[in-house]
């Protein structure tokens, strides 16, 4: 069956240091793969979206690297600030969209 | 502004009692969805819609109906709700471009 597994329920990190969170994905073949934000009781908000011919992709200091022979996507925040204190969610699948169980994230001052 | 909106945004009811949760979005998008989270299962998808009068079975639509009868409402109601579907329910809207997902604020559900 197909499952997304994302490397940690939580990590902890001190400001200005960047946060690696890992998407694992295995039985898929995803065209697109995308990460969102979520903040306690609010909806996701769509942060990038990665197609499979791309290595990377970078929107300021966030960066989405896209391994489809390692079944595998990084999701970098340099230079962490507080704000990005948040539950970080991946995706995979089009109409048909499925979430892994997300990282939280604390970046301590 | 772009904007998904859902009604209400706070629901407690009792088993069987019959309810609707609307869902609009005005960016005249043409895909919908209806998601549920729960504590440790994470956003799992009721249903979707591709358009106007399509519409498809996500991971955990037992229990619930959809439709979608103009292209901004994707209403879900619950004929019969019981206490296991208690829950936060978000619903979303994406262009066919496959970018930016749009997620409304949710609406929280107590059956009792």
């Amino acid at each position: 069956s197909q499952k997304i597994e994302q490397n940690s329920e939580a990590l902890n990190i001190q400001e200005g240091k960047t946060a690696t969170l890992t998407c694992n994905y295995t039985n898929y073949s995803p065209a697109y793969l995308q990460w969102y934000r979520q903040d306690p009781g609010r909806g996701p908000v769509f942060l990038l979206l990665i197609r499979e011919n791309e290595k990377e992709k970078r929107k300021e200091r966030l960066k989405v690297t896209f391994d489809t022979t390692l079944k595998q996507s990084l999701f970098h925040i340099t230079a962490s600030q507080p704000a990005d204190s948040a539950t970080y969610l991946c995706a995979l699948g089009e109409v048909d969209m499925r979430f892994g169980a997300g990282t939280r994230l604390t970046v301590k001052p | 502004e772009a904007q998904v909106t859902q009604n209400p945004r706070y629901l407690i009811t009792v088993t069987g009692k019959k309810l609707t949760v609307t869902c609009s979005q005005n960016m005249n998008h043409e895909y919908m969805s209806w998601y549920r989270q729960d504590p440790g299962l994470g956003l799992r998808q009721i249903y979707y819609s591709m358009n106007v009068e399509v519409t498809d079975k996500g991971d955990v639509p037992e229990g619930y109906k959809v439709s979608r009868k103009e292209k901004r409402n994707f209403p879900l109601i619950l004929e019969s709700p019981s206490p296991n579907q208690t829950s936060l329910y978000f619903c979303a809207s994406q262009g066919t471009g496959w970018e930016t997902q749009y997620f409304g604020p949710g609406t929280r559900l107590l059956v009792l």
